[in-house]
């Protein structure tokens, strides 16, 4: 059983549409999150969601909206989609949130975006 | 804010040589500290933490010590093997109310036979 699944595994569109990355887990966990890799590998952090509440927003464009229809769920959706979006985007799950010692998250397998 | 500064990479090593990847951190409260490994087209794995000061994570016989005192964790093995080839990422939460993971750039790793 994957812990975290992310669909589809690849996605190719071209500019201007509009589409979606869905991401489940089944690991029990209360909080969410939606991570993108650009080419250089580097991570960084577009949203997290804790028991379908937004606790983390940072700068990213209007044009991308997480929706999370239960705690299991975090999807991604993406307005007009432009060149620069291109990217690997990564879902992970976590059991912990608030102060104290962080155990770790677990991460889907990403999917490879690529605007044409 | 809360930060990791790892070794720009990449690193090429034999097979059987000894690895170390340098991680330094910068955190106002206790953080936690992870070492992830993503292998080629794949998402990211934990190998291994530590959450507090002196501890030592280990994990397929890959290791790293948390140091208060140098504010490091580097990732050490001794004998690499050509399926250890992957990047790898330092990482650290900081524990706050939030306890988003914050992670370092990451630095590929290359074992020839």
């Amino acid at each position: 059983d994957t812990a975290v699944s992310q669909t589809p595994k690849y996605l190719v569109t071209q500019m201007g549409n509009d589409k979606s990355i869905k991401c489940e887990q089944n690991l029990g966990h209360d909080t969410m999150y939606w991570y993108k890799q650009d080419s250089k590998k580097f991570l960084k952090i577009m949203f997290s969601y804790n028991n379908k509440e937004l606790i983390i927003n940072e700068t990213v464009p209007n044009r991308f909206s997480p929706k999370s229809p239960d705690k299991a769920h975090l999807n991604l959706h993406i307005n007009s989609l432009e060149l620069g979006d291109s990217a690997v985007y990564f879902c992970a799950s976590s059991q912990d949130l608030g102060p104290g010692p962080n155990y770790g998250y677990t991460f889907g397998s990403g999917t490879r975006l690529t605007v044409v | 804010g809360d930060s990791v500064t790892q070794m720009e990479g990449p690193v090429t090593l034999s097979e059987e040589a000894f690895l170390t990847i340098n991680c330094t951190y910068t955190a106002t409260g206790y953080p936690s500290l992870f070492w992830y490994v993503q292998y080629p087209g794949e998402g990211l794995q934990l190998l291994l933490k530590a959450t507090k000061a002196d501890d030592k994570g280990s994990n397929k016989g890959f290791e790293a010590t948390y140091r208060k005192e140098t504010t490091s964790f580097h990732l050490e093995k001794g004998s690499v093997q050509v399926s250890d080839s992957a990047v790898y990422f330092c990482a650290l939460s900081a524990g706050d109310d939030n306890n988003d993971m914050r992670f370092g750039a990451g630095t590929r790793l290359t074992v020839k036979p």
